[in-house]
């Protein structure tokens, strides 16, 4: 299957500071780049859609002005938590979206980012 | 409301059992359907995909689709312990709706 590479798998940083995740596709075109977070024990949740050139487009509760995404070109997407908060701590997955080798247009997703903010 | 429902488990098979997950969903307008593996603490992992009625097969997974009936399910042949895990189903609807996943666990 297609690779998706994040950076980095782990942080840990203070309340208050920024921290950013960088997503990219690593063997394929990804028209569409998608956030995630998971709480534990609990399903996926989709936080913002992106496509390469345009604003994210963000699922409802989700603040567009705390949680900024860039998708600079069709490899790369990167998430930035801004003036993250204990409560923002959660398992950060984004998934990347296009035409595989084999011809299909399918969404694999990248290892995660496990983001702990004291 | 676009939904896909999963019975959330656990579902405890012997091991060389077969595993039988299914999964609903509400969108008729839903293309595509993807099942996906997530290990604890891991992402997950795409099984395989389904878009035409009836069944697909790749190795020890068939998923099966019937959409008439709005429903995709996903069978494990000859289980074995590491395939004990959440199984997330998904329905594509310009982008992935998930279930909340069923736990497997395969019992040696």
């Amino acid at each position: 299957g297609a690779v998706v590479s994040q950076h980095p798998s782990w942080v840990i940083c203070k309340s208050g500071t920024s921290v950013k995740i960088e997503c990219r596709s690593l063997d394929f075109q990804a028209t569409t780049m998608f956030w995630y977070r998971q709480f534990p024990k609990q399903s996926l949740m989709l936080m913002a859609t992106s496509n390469e050139g345009s604003k994210a487009t963000y699922e409802q509760g989700v603040e567009k002005d705390k949680f900024l995404i860039n998708h600079a070109s069709l490899t790369l997407s990167t998430l930035t938590v801004t003036s993250a908060h204990p409560e923002d701590s959660s398992f950060y997955i984004c998934s990347a979206r296009g035409m595989s080798a084999g011809g299909t247009d399918t969404q694999y997703f990248g290892p995660g980012t496990r983001l702990t903010v004291l | 409301q676009k939904e896909v429902e999963q019975n959330s488990g656990p579902l405890s098979v012997p091991e060389g059992a077969i595993a039988s997950l299914n999964c609903t969903y509400s969108d008729r307008g839903s293309q595509s359907f993807f099942w996906y593996r997530q290990y604890s603490g891991k992402s997950p992992e795409l099984i395989m995909f389904i878009y035409s009625n009836g069944d697909k097969e790749d190795g020890r997974f068939t998923a099966q689709l019937n959409k008439a009936s709005q429903y995709v399910s996903l069978l494990i042949r000859d289980s074995q312990p590491s395939d004990s895990a959440t199984y997330l189903c998904a329905a594509d609807t310009g982008k992935l709706i998930f279930g909340q996943g069923t736990t497997l666990q395969v019992k040696p």
